[in-house]
């Protein structure tokens, strides 16, 4: 069974510092993966989607993807309180997403 | 991103009442969306997927008969809860992708079902 592993935290980090969000993935041959931000009692926002193993950058967020060793990961820079929420990971499937449990990130003032 | 729309956004009924979430992709096509439930503190559980002009697809565990689901356009999607009991009441979550070769979702804003 296709799998997306996430710690599910909390993540507690400093606001101003960097948050770092892993995610590992068991199917070798998948090929696109996603950042999804949900805040409580929301729906999921797509934060950042990547393809290519090496690092995507899109202001304060950063994804990396190692094909090889299977994880990505999203970095948040200069982290601000707004940024706590859960971040779900997923990594799309032969016709649908596989989605991780989540990690719960909280950023202290 | 693309919007999906999707209404209401809570509802509260009595148990053995039906209940029509409809999902709106506002500014593409949809010819495929996907419902989630989620209840509280974890994560997304796809119910089931919806092909304009098909039958959904279920997932194994979703009673297809009491979630029924019709893609009658490109554009809309609805989720009927039907016979509601209290162990229904769930965050209920349409997602479509803008394209067919995007693994890209967007999600709509999702339904909060409280069945009494």
């Amino acid at each position: 069974q296709k799998e997306v592993e996430q710690n599910s935290g909390p993540l507690s980090v400093p606001e101003g510092a960097i948050a770092s969000l892993n995610c590992t993935y068991s199917d070798r041959g998948s090929q696109s993966f996603f950042w999804y931000r949900q805040y409580s009692g929301k729906s999921p926002e797509l934060i950042m989607s990547i393809y290519s193993n090496g690092d995507k950058e899109d202001g304060r967020f950063t994804a990396q993807l190692n094909k090889a060793s299977q994880y990505v990961s999203l970095l948040i820079r200069d982290s601000q309180p707004s940024d706590s929420a859960t971040y779900l990971c997923a990594v799309r499937g032969n016709y649908q997403l596989i989605w991780g449990a989540g990690t719960k990130l909280i950023i202290k003032p | 991103g693309a919007v999906v729309s999707q209404h209401p956004s809570w509802v509260i009924c009595k148990s053995g009442t039906s209940v029509k979430i409809e999902c709106r992709s506002l500014d593409f096509q949809a010819t495929t969306m996907f419902w989630y439930r989620q209840f509280p503190k974890q994560s997304l559980m796809l119910m089931a997927t919806s092909n304009e002009g098909s039958k959904a697809t279920y997932e194994q565990g979703v009673e297809k008969d009491k979630f029924l689901i019709n893609h009658a356009s490109l554009t809309l999607s609805t989720l009927t809860v039907t016979s509601a009991h209290p162990e229904d009441s769930s965050f209920y979550i349409c997602s479509a992708r803008s394209g067919p070769n995007t693994g890209e979702l967007f999600f709509g804003e999702g339904s909060r079902l409280t069945v009494l």
